[in-house]
Protein backbone atom coordinates (compact mmCIF):
# COMPACT_ATOMS: atom_id res chain seq x y z
CA UNK A 1 0.00 0.00 0.00
CA UNK A 2 1.20 3.52 -1.09
CA UNK A 3 -0.45 6.46 0.00
CA UNK A 4 1.47 9.70 -1.55
CA UNK A 5 -0.16 13.30 -0.96
CA UNK A 6 0.37 16.31 -2.93
CA UNK A 7 -0.91 20.08 -2.73
CA UNK A 8 -0.12 21.95 0.23
CA UNK A 9 1.61 25.23 0.59
CA UNK A 10 1.51 28.90 1.91
CA UNK A 11 -1.59 30.50 1.48
CA UNK A 12 -3.14 33.57 3.12
CA UNK A 13 -6.23 33.41 5.35
CA UNK A 14 -9.28 33.16 2.81
CA UNK A 15 -7.51 31.58 0.22
CA UNK A 16 -7.91 28.28 -1.06
CA UNK A 17 -5.88 24.89 -1.88
CA UNK A 18 -6.57 21.58 -3.38
CA UNK A 19 -4.71 18.75 -1.94
CA UNK A 20 -4.42 15.20 -3.38
CA UNK A 21 -3.63 11.90 -2.82
CA UNK A 22 -2.37 9.33 -4.94
CA UNK A 23 -3.36 5.65 -3.91
CA UNK A 24 -1.81 2.23 -5.00
CA UNK A 25 -1.25 -1.05 -3.43
CA UNK A 26 -5.06 -2.08 -2.85
CA UNK A 27 -8.31 -1.89 -4.81
CA UNK A 28 -9.00 1.96 -3.82
CA UNK A 29 -12.97 1.89 -4.34
CA UNK A 30 -12.99 -1.10 -1.83
CA UNK A 31 -12.10 1.47 0.98
CA UNK A 32 -13.12 4.72 2.77
CA UNK A 33 -10.85 7.46 2.77
CA UNK A 34 -9.52 10.07 5.19
CA UNK A 35 -7.81 13.19 5.59
CA UNK A 36 -6.24 13.65 9.51
CA UNK A 37 -4.44 16.48 10.00
CA UNK A 38 -1.54 17.72 12.41
CA UNK A 39 -0.83 21.28 13.80
CA UNK A 40 3.20 21.47 14.46
CA UNK A 41 4.11 20.05 17.75
CA UNK A 42 0.16 19.35 18.55
CA UNK A 43 -2.00 15.64 17.98
CA UNK A 44 -3.98 14.21 15.88
CA UNK A 45 -7.53 15.50 14.08
CA UNK A 46 -9.53 13.63 11.66
CA UNK A 47 -10.64 16.21 9.37
CA UNK A 48 -12.85 14.25 6.75
CA UNK A 49 -13.99 10.70 5.57
CA UNK A 50 -15.62 9.79 2.19
CA UNK A 51 -16.90 6.29 1.34
CA UNK A 52 -15.37 4.08 -1.04
CA UNK A 53 -18.03 4.36 -3.60
CA UNK A 54 -17.90 8.31 -2.95
CA UNK A 55 -21.09 8.80 -1.84
CA UNK A 56 -21.40 9.23 1.59
CA UNK A 57 -19.03 11.78 3.24
CA UNK A 58 -18.80 13.38 6.92
CA UNK A 59 -16.14 16.40 8.34
CA UNK A 60 -15.29 17.71 11.54
CA UNK A 61 -17.24 21.06 12.90
CA UNK A 62 -13.94 22.36 12.40
CA UNK A 63 -14.31 22.58 8.89
CA UNK A 64 -17.76 22.03 7.80
CA UNK A 65 -18.64 24.05 4.98
CA UNK A 66 -15.49 25.22 3.75
CA UNK A 67 -14.00 21.90 3.16
CA UNK A 68 -14.78 19.29 0.43
CA UNK A 69 -13.82 15.86 0.02
CA UNK A 70 -13.82 14.03 -2.67
CA UNK A 71 -12.20 10.72 -4.70
CA UNK A 72 -11.53 9.79 -8.28
CA UNK A 73 -12.08 5.91 -8.13
CA UNK A 74 -10.76 5.87 -11.65
CA UNK A 75 -7.36 7.26 -11.05
CA UNK A 76 -6.97 6.07 -7.59
CA UNK A 77 -6.88 9.35 -6.08
CA UNK A 78 -8.35 11.19 -2.94
CA UNK A 79 -9.23 14.76 -2.63
CA UNK A 80 -9.43 17.86 -0.23
CA UNK A 81 -10.33 21.02 -1.36
CA UNK A 82 -10.05 23.76 1.14
CA UNK A 83 -11.79 26.71 1.02
CA UNK A 84 -11.70 29.82 3.47
CA UNK A 85 -8.78 28.76 4.77
CA UNK A 86 -7.89 30.23 8.61
CA UNK A 87 -4.39 29.95 10.60
CA UNK A 88 -5.57 27.60 12.75
CA UNK A 89 -5.91 25.21 9.48
CA UNK A 90 -1.91 25.20 9.66
CA UNK A 91 -1.10 21.74 9.75
CA UNK A 92 0.33 18.25 8.19
CA UNK A 93 -2.28 16.82 6.63
CA UNK A 94 -2.27 12.93 6.28
CA UNK A 95 -4.53 10.82 3.88
CA UNK A 96 -5.33 7.65 5.68
CA UNK A 97 -6.84 4.50 4.45
CA UNK A 98 -9.44 3.06 6.31
CA UNK A 99 -9.52 -1.15 7.21
CA UNK A 100 -13.06 -0.97 5.12
CA UNK A 101 -15.42 0.77 2.74
CA UNK A 102 -17.79 2.89 4.71
CA UNK A 103 -17.74 6.59 6.29
CA UNK A 104 -18.12 4.25 10.17
CA UNK A 105 -15.05 2.35 9.67
CA UNK A 106 -12.39 4.39 11.86
CA UNK A 107 -9.25 2.35 12.18
CA UNK A 108 -6.58 4.17 9.75
CA UNK A 109 -4.76 0.86 8.72
CA UNK A 110 -1.94 2.87 5.98
CA UNK A 111 -1.23 6.92 6.20
CA UNK A 112 0.47 8.67 3.15
CA UNK A 113 3.59 10.86 4.55
CA UNK A 114 2.05 14.24 5.09
CA UNK A 115 1.60 17.30 2.83
CA UNK A 116 2.14 20.50 4.48
CA UNK A 117 -0.56 23.50 4.40
CA UNK A 118 0.44 26.59 6.09
CA UNK A 119 -2.10 29.80 6.03
CA UNK A 120 0.05 32.85 7.25
CA UNK A 121 -0.55 36.57 6.27
CA UNK B 1 -17.54 14.44 22.84
CA UNK B 2 -15.41 11.63 23.86
CA UNK B 3 -12.53 12.84 25.57
CA UNK B 4 -9.39 10.72 25.90
CA UNK B 5 -6.91 10.81 28.12
CA UNK B 6 -3.42 9.60 27.93
CA UNK B 7 -0.78 8.97 30.55
CA UNK B 8 1.37 9.81 31.47
CA UNK B 9 2.38 12.26 29.02
CA UNK B 10 5.85 11.66 28.60
CA UNK B 11 7.45 7.93 29.93
CA UNK B 12 11.16 7.64 30.21
CA UNK B 13 12.45 4.03 30.09
CA UNK B 14 15.24 2.12 29.05
CA UNK B 15 15.89 -0.49 26.17
CA UNK B 16 14.58 -4.10 27.45
CA UNK B 17 12.11 -2.64 29.85
CA UNK B 18 8.55 -3.30 30.17
CA UNK B 19 5.96 -0.11 28.66
CA UNK B 20 2.61 0.54 29.95
CA UNK B 21 0.36 3.44 28.21
CA UNK B 22 -2.66 4.31 29.62
CA UNK B 23 -5.88 5.65 27.64
CA UNK B 24 -9.09 6.44 29.85
CA UNK B 25 -12.32 7.67 28.03
CA UNK B 26 -15.03 10.27 29.66
CA UNK B 27 -17.22 7.54 28.19
CA UNK B 28 -17.83 3.74 27.82
CA UNK B 29 -16.58 2.63 24.30
CA UNK B 30 -19.11 0.53 22.33
CA UNK B 31 -17.29 -2.77 21.50
CA UNK B 32 -13.82 -1.44 23.13
CA UNK B 33 -13.31 0.43 20.03
CA UNK B 34 -10.46 1.51 20.96
CA UNK B 35 -6.94 1.75 18.62
CA UNK B 36 -3.20 2.67 19.11
CA UNK B 37 -0.92 4.27 16.77
CA UNK B 38 2.97 5.04 16.92
CA UNK B 39 4.19 8.22 15.36
CA UNK B 40 8.07 8.55 15.08
CA UNK B 41 9.72 11.87 14.20
CA UNK B 42 8.69 13.06 10.68
CA UNK B 43 7.02 9.86 9.94
CA UNK B 44 2.98 9.34 9.74
CA UNK B 45 1.40 7.53 12.46
CA UNK B 46 1.26 3.69 11.83
CA UNK B 47 -1.33 1.51 13.06
CA UNK B 48 -0.39 -0.58 16.45
CA UNK B 49 -3.72 -2.08 17.57
CA UNK B 50 -7.08 -2.06 17.16
CA UNK B 51 -10.24 -3.43 18.74
CA UNK B 52 -8.31 -2.47 22.06
CA UNK B 53 -6.40 -6.01 21.84
CA UNK B 54 -5.98 -6.96 18.20
CA UNK B 55 -2.39 -6.55 16.48
CA UNK B 56 -2.19 -4.70 13.37
CA UNK B 57 -0.23 -6.76 10.13
CA UNK B 58 3.24 -7.02 10.76
CA UNK B 59 3.38 -5.45 14.14
CA UNK B 60 5.57 -7.22 16.89
CA UNK B 61 3.79 -9.45 19.46
CA UNK B 62 5.87 -7.63 22.09
CA UNK B 63 2.76 -4.43 21.30
CA UNK B 64 -0.16 -5.24 23.89
CA UNK B 65 -3.64 -4.11 24.30
CA UNK B 66 -5.79 -4.48 27.22
CA UNK B 67 -8.90 -2.95 28.72
CA UNK B 68 -12.35 -2.57 27.89
CA UNK B 69 -15.21 0.08 28.78
CA UNK B 70 -13.19 2.65 30.08
CA UNK B 71 -9.78 2.24 30.66
CA UNK B 72 -7.66 0.54 27.79
CA UNK B 73 -3.64 -0.11 27.99
CA UNK B 74 -1.00 -0.31 25.59
CA UNK B 75 1.90 -2.66 27.11
CA UNK B 76 4.79 -2.93 25.24
CA UNK B 77 6.98 -6.30 27.45
CA UNK B 78 10.73 -5.30 26.05
CA UNK B 79 11.58 -2.04 24.41
CA UNK B 80 13.50 -2.24 21.55
CA UNK B 81 15.58 1.14 20.48
CA UNK B 82 12.68 1.47 17.95
CA UNK B 83 9.88 2.02 19.88
CA UNK B 84 10.54 5.04 21.65
CA UNK B 85 8.07 7.42 19.40
CA UNK B 86 4.72 9.14 20.50
CA UNK B 87 1.97 6.67 20.71
CA UNK B 88 -1.63 7.77 20.40
CA UNK B 89 -5.01 6.60 21.40
CA UNK B 90 -8.22 7.15 19.40
CA UNK B 91 -11.59 6.28 19.58
CA UNK B 92 -14.13 5.01 17.23
CA UNK B 93 -16.64 3.54 19.75
CA UNK B 94 -18.26 6.50 21.31
CA UNK B 95 -20.37 9.61 19.53
CA UNK B 96 -19.19 11.57 17.50
CA UNK B 97 -16.50 8.79 16.68
CA UNK B 98 -13.31 8.83 15.71
CA UNK B 99 -11.25 11.43 18.24
CA UNK B 100 -7.66 11.20 19.42
CA UNK B 101 -5.59 10.71 22.59
CA UNK B 102 -3.31 13.70 23.24
CA UNK B 103 -0.26 11.66 23.05
CA UNK B 104 2.39 9.63 25.84
CA UNK B 105 5.71 10.30 24.35
CA UNK B 106 8.41 6.93 25.41
CA UNK B 107 11.85 8.73 25.42
CA UNK B 108 15.24 6.55 26.09
CA UNK B 109 16.12 7.29 29.95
Amino acid sequence: VQLVGSGGGFVQPGGSLRLSCAASGFTFNNYAMNWVRQAPGKGLERVSVISGSGDSTDYADSVKGRFTISRDNSKNTLFLQMNGLRAEDTALYYCAKSDCSVTGCHVLDYWGQGTLVTVSS
Amino acid sequence: EIVLTQSPGTLSLSPGERATLSCRASQSLWNNYLAWYQQKPGQAPRLLIHAAYKRATGIPDRFSGSGSGTDFTLTISRLEPEDFAVYYCQQYGGSPPNTFGQGTKLEVK
